[in-house]
């Protein structure tokens, strides 16, 4: 069974603040997701890694996918309130659609 | 496009009766997902098909759940008989099939209350 740990589970910062947040299975994935979710609404897909030691930015969004595909980390760089939310990173495992979830990390920024 | 349409939004019921959870995908998307979001569980999937037809079921927790796609336009997830402990938020989502690189566009989802 294909497992994604989050780390850490809460983040609770101060606006300014960065941080970094961490997504570790043993498994290899051919790819990577991450999705931030709002409360009362389904996830939203912020960004797609494929290859191993791939970085992606995204304004004050950055997304590292490990060398060896079984993990990845998001930072966020100067923290706002806007940034509230949960997110959670998913693994697709070979030739397949199905997306497996991880345990997800809830961040609030405070103003 | 509307987006992935779910409904109802909120659905209240008691323990022994069915419940039925609605979805309509977006249109082109031919792989549709269907999870369910708990505080202790997380997102845990339960189906999912491709064009259509059901692929991995294996997340489905017992024979009370069933789900059908009659077309490619719409889905049930049917719980029955309901019970409390199917408490939670369930979401549907699609997209295009194999296509590593696209996500998932998820539904806003039924939170299901069973008393």
């Amino acid at each position: 069974t294909q497992l994604l740990e989050q780390s850490p589970q809460f983040l609770s910062i101060q606006e300014g603040e960065n941080l970094t947040v961490y997504c570790n299975s043993s498994s290899v994935f051919s790819s990577l997701q991450w999705y931030r979710q709002e409360p009362g609404e389904g996830p939203v897909l912020l960004v797609t890694v494929v290859t191993g030691g791939e970085v992606k930015k995204l304004k004050r969004l950055t997304f590292q996918f490990g060398d060896a595909r079984k993990d990845s980390s998001l930072h966020i760089t100067a923290a706002q309130p806007g940034d509230t939310g949960l997110y959670l990173c998913a693994g697709r495992g070979g030739a397949t659609n199905k997306l497996i979830f991880g345990t997800g990390t809830l961040l609030a920024v405070q103003p | 496009d509307a987006g992935v349409i779910q409904s109802p939004r909120h659905e209240v019921t008691e323990m022994g009766q069915e419940v039925t959870l609605r979805c309509k995908p977006i249109s082109g998307h031919n792989s549709l997902f269907w999870y369910r979001q708990t505080m202790m569980r997380g997102l845990e999937l339960l189906i999912y098909f491709n064009n259509n037809v059901p692929i991995d079921d294996s997340g489905m927790p017992e024979d009370r759940f069933s789900a059908k796609m009659p077309n490619a336009s719409f889905s049930t997830l049917k719980i029955q008989p309901s019970e409390p402990r199917d408490s939670a938020v369930y979401f549907c989502a699609s997209s295009p099939l194999r296509l590593s690189n696209y996500g998932y566009t998820f539904g806003s989802g039924t939170r299901l209350t069973v008393v």
